[in-house]
This record gives C-alpha cells, sequence and structure tokens, in this order.
C-alpha cells in the first residue's frame, strides 16, 4: 500500500474554502484515492474517491494531477462542523481480498468562528 | 448508505477480565471486516483482518490470543480482549466493505471505547 503524507493541522475559518494535499509518491496503476472524515469517538466517515483528474460530489471535491502523485481535498464553504481530522488513503480495493485499509497519520482541520 | 453497528458502544472493565466487542452489517453481508486500534490523538491502527468461516489475519506485533476475533456469519464479527490490562484501554473501531466493485469502500462502526481499571 502507497504510503500517504498530510500537513499535520489546519485551521481555517468559517465560510472559507479549505484545500488539504495529501503527497502520494508510489501510488501503483490500480490505486485509488479515498478521503475520510473522522470526529472524537467515532468511526471514520468516507468523503470521496478518486482515480484521477477531478471528482466532486454533494460535501467535496477531489483533485488528482496526471502523474498522481498526490491530490488535494477541497472543502467549499467550511462551518464549524467541519473541524475533524481527515485522512488519505491509497490502495486497490481489489488487493488482500477484502479492501484493507491503512490509514496514516491524518490531518486535524479546526474551523474557528 | 451501508450501516455497521458495534455493540457495547463503551465498556469499563477490571484488570483480568476478558471483554467482547460487536461488530454487525446492518443491511448488507460482508464476507471480511477489519478491526482497528485507535489511541487518544493517533491515527487508527489495523489490528486484524476478520474473514467470515476461517480464522483471521493479524497484523504483525498484534497477539492473536489476546484479541480473539470470530466471524461466525456474514453480518456478524467478533472481537474479545482477553485478560484486559489498562494499557488495553482504546477506541475499538471494526469496518466492512459492502460489495466488491473496485469503486466499494469500507463502512466504519461507531467505535467501541474500552476502558479497563
Amino acid at each position: 500500500l502507497a504510503k500517504t503524507t498530510q500537513p499535520i493541522s489546519m485551521d481555517s475559518y468559517e465560510g472559507q474554502e479549505v484545500n488539504i494535499t495529501c503527497s502520494h509518491n508510489n501510488i501503483a496503476t490500480n490505486d485509488y484515492i479515498t478521503w475520510y472524515q473522522q470526529f472524537p469517538s467515532q468511526g471514520p466517515r468516507f468523503i470521496i474517491q478518486g482515480y484521477k483528474t477531478k471528482v466532486t460530489n454533494e460535501v467535496a471535491s477531489l483533485f488528482i494531477p496526471a502523474d498522481r502523485k498526490s491530490s488535494t481535498l477541497s472543502l467549499p464553504r467550511v462551518s464549524l462542523s467541519d473541524t475533524a481530522v481527515y485522512y488519505c488513503l491509497v490502495g486497490d480495493p481489489r488487493n488482500t481480498g477484502g479492501f484493507k485499509t491503512i490509514f496514516g497519520a491524518g490531518t486535524r482541520l479546526f474551523v474557528k468562528a | 448508505g451501508a450501516v455497521v453497528s458495534q455493540h457495547p458502544s463503551w465498556v469499563i472493565c477490571k484488570s483480568g477480565t476478558s471483554v467482547k466487542i460487536e461488530c454487525r452489517s446492518l443491511d448488507f453481508q460482508a464476507t471480511t471486516m477489519f478491526w482497528y486500534r485507535q489511541f487518544p490523538k493517533q491515527s487508527l491502527m489495523l489490528m486484524a483482518t476478520s474473514n467470515e468461516g476461517s480464522k483471521a489475519t493479524y497484523e504483525q506485533g498484534v497477539e492473536k490470543d489476546k484479541f480473539l476475533i470470530n466471524h461466525a456469519s456474514l453480518t456478524l464479527s467478533t472481537l474479545t480482549v482477553t485478560s484486559a490490562h489498562p494499557e488495553d484501554s482504546s477506541f475499538y473501531i471494526c469496518s466492512a466493505p459492502p460489495g466488491r466493485l473496485i469503486t466499494d469502500t469500507q463502512y466504519f462502526g461507531p467505535g467501541t471505547r474500552l476502558t479497563v481499571l
């Protein structure tokens, strides 16, 4: 599984757009990029997943450059409730007969009023 | 979306006792489930892969005799912390993939807070 590197923490203010970048230099051809959000004392929650270019859903966008060695999670107009830890994961869901997920350190996002 | 539940949500036990944590997939079948442990301010650490009808696969450094995993049905996996000690106090989380499509992702349970006195 490809190793990922994210900033340890980020601060933002309500209403701002937040971009969290994740480096995954050793990403393999079949690997997908997945982002999870975790609030204290809760299990992680899926945010978005992509393979290349741009993916957008109702909560976030994921930008992946052509070389796929990094990706950027974009959260539009954050609110206080977006304060959480965000994890970037890279892996091939078809491996190991199940979707073994190895978490990196994550990025602690703190949104201020 | 797919739902994974855990029971109990929190448990306090005395040192030396055993504690069982259940992980259920409520609206899908899961031949594979994963168990994680998370200490305060740290990331999730994968402990083991639970396989329905066969033995669990443990990650390096995780004692299989300490953390017993049973995946007896397609909707239930259990983690038993045997002879628990204070250092086993942690947040335990399970997850399961709802399908086998390449775009399927894992769904995580709400976690179980274990405190060993």
